[in-house]
């Protein structure tokens, strides 16, 4: 069955650092999204991207956040400048986009600032 | 702007017996979904169920099933002969179909804890 896979499981890196989330979604979806969540709080949309551009994003996505298609099976997710508060589970998500979709999620990437 | 609530930050319940999570949400649109989501100590998000809003008939899957009343703006998940592998996080989650590919708005999530 195909699946949404988010590479690494778990990344430490220091206050200050930057660092890039790597996630491949389904291969023939066509939107991509990346969602977090802070350990005990509800899960939060950052960003939705659909034809190697921004169609939505929230709040909480800003400037220190970029996503990128590099290779047209990557989907990343980079924090410029990681704060102690960007500690959380990050999870990817595609969908085919259409009516009738469903966002498939992948098993998340945990982010620890120290 | 749609918000989601679910009142309840913890249930527990026997196995084999029924419980029944809540779910609210608020949205002046009339397209849309609505999905029960699971999220296992393993943390990967699952798709329980989910209800299109045109729809009368309340979704059902196996042993979950919701209750979908659109004019309160309702959507309770019911899981009927709990199992101990139904212990986990369950997230109540809006999608806008007017507008193609956009994001999932959660609620807090309600902990479920099924015990033998």
């Amino acid at each position: 069955e195909p699946e949404v896979t988010q590479t690494p499981s778990h990344q430490v890196t220091q206050m200050g650092q930057e660092v890039i989330l790597r996630c491949v979604p389904i291969s023939n979806h066509l939107y991509f999204y990346w969602y977090r969540q802070i350990l005990g709080q509800k899960v939060e949309f950052l960003v939705s991207f659909y034809n190697n551009e921004i169609s939505e994003k929230s709040e909480i996505f800003d400037d220190q956040f970029s996503v990128e298609r590099p290779d047209g099976s990557n989907f990343t997710l980079k924090i410029r400048s990681t704060k102690l508060e960007d500690s959380a589970m990050y999870f990817c998500a595609s969908s085919e986009g259409s009516v009738n979709t469903e966002a498939f999620f992948g098993q998340g990437t945990r982010l620890t600032v120290v | 702007a749609q918000t989601v609530t679910q009142s309840q930050p913890e249930m527990s319940v026997q196995e084999a017996e029924t419980v029944t999570l809540s779910c609210t949400y608020d949205t002046s649109e009339n397209n849309y979904y609505l999905f029960w989501y699971k999220q296992p100590p393993s943390r990967q998000m699952i798709l329980v169920i989910r209800q299109e809003a045109y729809k009368q008939q309340n979704a059902t899957e196996n042993r979950f099933s919701v209750n979908f009343q659109k004019a309160a703006k309702s959507f309770s998940l019911k899981i009927s002969d709990s199992q101990l592998g139904d212990t986990a996080m369950y997230f109540c989650a809006f999608m806008n179909l007017n507008q193609a590919g956009t994001a999932l708005i959660f609620g807090k999530g309600t902990t479920l804890s099924v015990s033998s």
